[in-house]
């Protein structure tokens, strides 16, 4: 199979613009889950989408949200970007029925300046 | 508020040696429990899960839970300079939302 695909891998932006990621899991996977990991926190749990709804959510702000399509794939969306926003954002798939394992994608790097 | 706690490090280790890596949790109700691998740059990839008290052995990794003292930690044998990488410790809770909480991971090197 397939792993979990991310793209774009790498973003520029500057304070102030938005940026939407996207995120395709491993075939046959129903859960999507998104991370922030920067090196002062390391990593932060976003939010999670289970057939497209959100599921669980973490500690982030309204300008961090998300969705997913019927074919499982997501997207997660920054608006009003800050500088505190550059971090690795992490995809990562499951099959989504509880407690398994899950499988990270190779991760977008945003960078704001 | 779930916590879960590893060292830092960085861990330094003769090639050769054992490396052990280990990890607390919080939550007395954890059922799930997952080693990642992260090199310098790229995303955690799946190193191990066990969810049962003792050990659990893949190759060169060994996997030890003790859920009376809230502990999971992964030995590796034979230490590569390969291995020189970030392990993040993840934990699951039982009746919840079923996200795991991860470590801040040890960072581990293996000199030649």
């Amino acid at each position: 199979k397939a792993g979990v695909t991310q793209t774009p891998r790498y973003l520029i932006k500057t304070r102030g613009q938005q940026v939407t990621l996207s995120c395709s899991p491993i075939s046959g996977h129903r859960s999507v889950s998104w991370y922030q990991q920067t090196p002062g926190q390391g990593l932060q749990f976003l939010f999670e989408y289970f057939s497209e709804t959100q599921r669980n959510k973490g500690n982030f702000p309204g300008r961090f949200s998300g969705r997913q399509f019927s074919n499982s794939r997501s997207e997660m969306n920054v608006s009003t970007l800050e500088l505190g926003d550059s971090a690795l954002y992490l995809c990562a798939s499951s099959e989504g029925t509880g407690g398994e394992t899950q499988y990270f994608g190779p991760g977008t790097r945003l960078l704001v300046l | 508020q779930k916590e879960v706690e590893q060292n830092s490090g960085p861990l330094s280790v003769p090639e050769g040696a054992i490396a052990s890596l280990n990890c607390t949790y919080s939550d007395r109700g954890s059922q799930s429990f997952f080693w990642y691998r992260q090199y310098s740059g790229k995303s955690p990839e799946l190193i191990m899960f066990i969810y049962s008290n003792g050990d659990k052995e893949d190759g060169r990794f060994t996997a030890q839970l003790n859920k009376a003292s809230q502990y999971v930690s992964l030995l590796i044998r034979d230490s590569q300079p390969s291995d020189s990488a970030t392990y993040l410790c993840a934990v699951v809770s039982s009746g919840g939302s079923y996200i795991p909480t991860f470590g801040r991971g040890t960072s581990l090197i293996v000199h030649p």
